[in-house]
């Protein structure tokens, strides 16, 4: 069973509006959570991380939210841009001593329409 | 700089065959990570280099596949006997390796699209 499951699996939106991701993971201990951005035929890139004790974290339209009690994030994209159209998957590091293990999630596939 | 790259892009292969497909790391990370991403899914953890040795090869799904990194930055994955569920895109990624795996940022490739026919 996957730790790490994203929702909605795809969603469309149009330009300029606002759209929210969820994550809920079960991964534990807990180490960070990252959410990375990955455009059809490329490898994912970084958004944002945060550990255990950050809240939220921004990076430019996007910002990412963290409740480490409910193991619950989301990523908020403002104002839509058609370049927004990609894969978002939420990735959860367990560490256990100095062993990390990553689980990513199946990601949510956002399509921005003009 | 130069980010990770990886080649080819895309391979076409009949299955039982051999391939090899091949990570250029970023210059000075230590660690490489080769993932498997089928479509509509997020990467499947394959193997985690630190430096020239593997530090966690859990992910290999079956000792069709191998992976080498012999002087610590060129990365090789090996399948033999290739079968069709092979076919999936393969992931490689490098990072700082200062914090052992998963602990620093993950800096991806564009993936070889592996199709076995």
């Amino acid at each position: 069973k996957n730790q790490v499951e994203q929702s909605p699996q795809s969603l469309i939106i149009l330009e300029g509006k606002n759209c929210t991701l969820q994550c809920n993971y079960t991964v534990s201990p807990f180490s960070n959570l990252r959410w990375y951005k990955q455009d059809t035929g490329r490898g994912p890139v970084s958004l944002t991380i945060m550990t255990f004790s950050e809240n939220t974290k921004s990076n430019g339209r996007y910002t990412a939210t963290l409740d480490a009690d409910t193991k619950q994030s989301s990523l908020h994209i403002t104002a839509s841009q058609l370049s927004d159209s990609a894969s978002y998957i939420c990735v959860v590091t367990r560490v256990n001593l100095n062993d990390y293990k990553l689980s990513f999630g199946a990601g949510t596939t956002v399509t921005v329409r003009a | 700089g130069a980010g990770v790259s990886q080649t080819p892009s895309n391979k076409v292969t009949e299955k039982g065959k051999y391939v090899e497909l091949r990570c250029d790391p970023i210059s000075g990370h230590t660690a490489l990570y080769w993932y498997r991403q089928s479509l509509g899914q997020g990467p499947e953890f394959l193997i985690y280099f630190q430096g020239t040795g593997a530090a966690d090869d859990s992910g290999l799904p079956n000792d069709r596949f191998f992976a080498v990194r012999p002087e610590g930055s060129v990365s090789t994955l090996k399948i033999q006997r290739t079968e069709r569920g092979d076919s999936a895109v393969y992931l490689c990624a490098s990072s700082l390796g200062l914090a052992g795996a998963g602990g620093d940022t993950q800096y991806f490739g564009p993936g070889t699209r592996l199709t076995v026919l």
